[in-house]
């Protein structure tokens, strides 16, 4: 089946600092999304990217779906504490939806 | 109230015994979904139902069987508890299937399942 590759696999930080994460995938997607998973709780959607080439941004993060259909990244600016957690792309296409390996982020205050 | 809920939060259990994970969604999604997450934070797909329909079946052993008794619930049932089983479980809940969902999926704060 189609495979996500993400990395890094993990990332600590100083606050303050940007962070950047990828997603690639040796099949294209339709449909790309960025999800967080903190501490004892379940994946929530944050960015989801329809198009090719669309760069989106909610607050200090943004996300960009590949040209080629088969790779995104996410940035977050200015890193807090609050954003401590498991971060995951997927990649959707019809009824078949793939979730990365996760990248897991540490934010020293 | 919270959107999907799953119980039990925790489940520790003997290897061989038969346990079930409930799920309920107060969205009004068409699909549910039950998820395994392992050790290393792998999140697979295992069921998929779209308003009690099955869609979806991973390759999943058939200890595993779900089962939607209406489209705000999707139960897990497992037999014959094993080791590997020891995992969380996660339910979500979509507002519609395949090329109609948009991807965003609604998830329960998960089931800890450990077999001894």
């Amino acid at each position: 089946g189609q495979q996500l590759n993400q990395s890094p696999q993990s990332m600590f930080i100083q606050e303050g600092e940007d962070v950047s994460m990828n997603c690639t995938s040796s099949s294209i997607f339709n449909t790309w999304l960025w999800y967080k998973q903190e501490p004892g709780e379940g994946p929530v959607l944050l960015i989801a990217l329809y198009k090719a080439g669309e760069l989106t941004s909610n607050g200090r993060l943004t996300a960009q779906f590949g040209i080629t259909r088969k790779d995104s990244f996410l940035n977050i600016s200015a890193s807090i504490p609050s954003d401590v957690g498991i971060y995951f792309c997927a990649g959707k296409n019809g009824n078949d939806m793939r979730f990365g390996a996760g990248t897991r982020l540490t934010v020293k205050p | 109230d919270t959107a999907v809920s799953q119980t039990p939060k925790y489940l520790v259990t003997q290897m061989g015994n038969d346990k079930s994970i409930k799920c309920e969604q107060n969205l009004g999604h068409d699909t549910m979904y039950w998820y395994k997450q392992d050790s290393k934070k792998f999140l697979k797909i295992m069921f998929s139902y779209n308003n009690k329909e099955l869609i979806i079946n991973e390759t999943v052993p058939n200890r595993f069987s779900p089962k939607s008794p209406d489209k705000a619930h999707l139960n897990l049932h497992i037999n014959s508890l094993e080791l590997g089983d020891s995992a969380v479980y996660f339910c979500a809940s979509s507002l519609r299937r395949g090329a109609l969902n948009t991807g965003e999926l609604f998830f329960g704060e998960g089931s800890r399942l450990t077999v001894l």
